[in-house]
């Protein structure tokens, strides 16, 4: 099936640690996002990605690193540099144009703890 | 500064009944829209998007948006609401020239039996 896959679903973190969230599509879109949604809040966007080797930061990048080596793949790194990491996380990707309005669509997310 | 604005939290509807979730914006130009759901746990799914045209849209699941443009809103309505409904919604806004979306901050709707 087409879609967004991230994972894994479930991930804890000890102080001081990085922690890699994968994120694979097999929708051929060119771009790619990395959101952050505290309970009971809306998203603020990581980092994006329009094209392969490219990535933005977006509203909150800091403590968080990206790569964007192959078109399908946008793993998010959680450094220890983000004091207050846990909160669920989503990747999501479009395909830029006019005629689709760059609608944007999301993996299922993945709740990062912080232990 | 551009924004999204859900200005209610929580919408409580029996079942049934029909459904307005609403949504402004303040953004110069002609924006796209959009509105999403979210249920508890998951990531959030596509419901329909307003890019031109005619000012009523319909998308998945019987939901459908009006988008009026003198108002500046968006607002996501259902003719009669099921108990499944019951989630969250986010109402998004692309402004033109624009790569990233402008998010509302939610609002959940709550669907009694």
């Amino acid at each position: 099936d087409g879609g967004i896959t991230q994972s894994p679903k479930y991930l804890f973190r000890k102080e001081g640690q990085n922690v890699t969230l994968s994120c694979e599509q097999n929708l051929n879109h060119d771009a790619m996002y990395w959101y952050r949604q505290d309970p009971g809040q809306g998203l603020r966007l990581i980092y994006y990605s329009q094209i392969v080797n490219d990535f933005q930061k977006g509203d909150i990048a800091e403590g968080y690193s990206v790569s964007r080596e192959k078109k399908e793949s946008f793993p998010l790194t959680v450094t220890s540099a983000q004091k207050n990491p846990t909160a669920f996380y989503l990747c999501a990707s479009s395909i830029p144009g006019q005629s689709s309005g760059n609608t944007i669509y999301f993996g299922e997310g993945s709740w990062l703890t912080v232990v | 500064a551009q924004s999204v604005a859900q200005p209610e939290d929580q919408v409580n509807v029996a079942e049934g009944n029909p459904l307005t979730v609403k949504c402004t914006y303040s953004v110069s130009g002609n924006p796209y829209l959009f509105w999403y759901v979210q249920y508890p746990n998951r990531g959030l799914q596509f419901l329909l998007k307003y890019i031109t045209g005619d000012n009523l849209v319909k998308g998945s699941y019987g939901f459908e948006a009006e988008f009026n443009k003198s108002q500046t809103s968006f607002h996501l309505k259902k003719p009669s609401a099921l108990v499944s409904d019951s989630a969250l919604y986010f109402c998004a806004v692309r402004p033109p020239y624009d790569y990233q979306l402008i998010w509302g901050a939610g609002t959940k709707l709550i669907i009694k039996p």
